[in-house]
């Protein structure tokens, strides 16, 4: 199984600030098809997770653009240019490059 | 409206068993692939297993094979996950999810509480 491992786990940020979470996996997510199934959720409290990013640096529809994506192979960066209060919760990513498909621990994010 | 609703959660013995259904509207559903996902109380997000287009192919996380089975019911819009020989660590919110390898459409989860 790919294990993605996530750090910071937690992290506190004042408002404007921007904030940066990597994620590792533990073989590359290219697939052969020349794409990288890796993908950010974000967790508010009390809600089901939404999907941010896909395919490492593709905004998802209606995601501000202070979300950015990037990385290749094995490492990973979501980046908050500058954090809002909205942006609370519990940051996930995940890989779908292979069967069984997995997460990371998630990071906490909160608002100094 | 695209959504996903989940029913059937609730308090099993150990060893039981629980049928949780899916209820999708709103999108082509017999065109998706589909995925159960659960979260332990506060803990993380566990994918559990998903099933394709015509319910010919599902996959599943180890520590579920042998006891889950998803299957989907395409006139009905409808996706189920049976649970079997169910133990405390199978104590979850299940999430069902619209599976395009993102998962771009979620409920808002059922509880499955297995306790004496």
């Amino acid at each position: 199984d790919i294990v993605m491992t996530q750090t910071p786990l937690s992290l506190s940020v004042t408002p404007g600030q921007p904030a940066s979470i990597s994620c590792k996996s533990s073989q590359s997510l290219l697939e052969r098809d020349g794409k990288t199934y890796l993908y950010w959720y974000l967790q508010k409290p009390g809600q089901p997770p939404h999907l941010l990013i896909y395919e490492v640096s593709n905004r998802f529809s209606g995601v501000p653009d202070r979300f950015s994506g990037s990385g290749s192979g094995t490492d990973f960066t979501l980046k908050i240019s500058r954090v809002e209060a909205e942006d609370v919760g519990v940051y996930y990513c995940k890989q779908s490059t292979q069967h069984p498909k997995t997460f990371g621990q998630g990071t906490k994010l909160e608002i100094k | 409206e695209v959504q996903v609703v989940e029913s059937g959660g609730g308090l099993v013995q150990p060893g039981g068993s629980l049928r949780l259904s899916c209820a999708a509207s709103g999108f082509s559903f017999s065109t998706c692939w589909m995925t159960w996902v659960r979260q332990a109380p506060g803990k993380g997000l566990e994918w559990v297993g998903n099933i394709n287009q015509d319910g010919s192919d599902t996959n599943y996380v180890d520590s579920v094979k042998g006891r889950f089975i998803i299957s989907r019911d395409n006139g009905k819009n409808s996706v189920f996950l049976q649970m079997n020989s169910l133990t405390a660590e199978d104590t979850a919110v299940y999430y069902c999810v619209r599976d395009f390898r993102y998962f771009d459409c979620w409920g808002q989860g059922t509880l499955v509480t297995v306790s004496s």
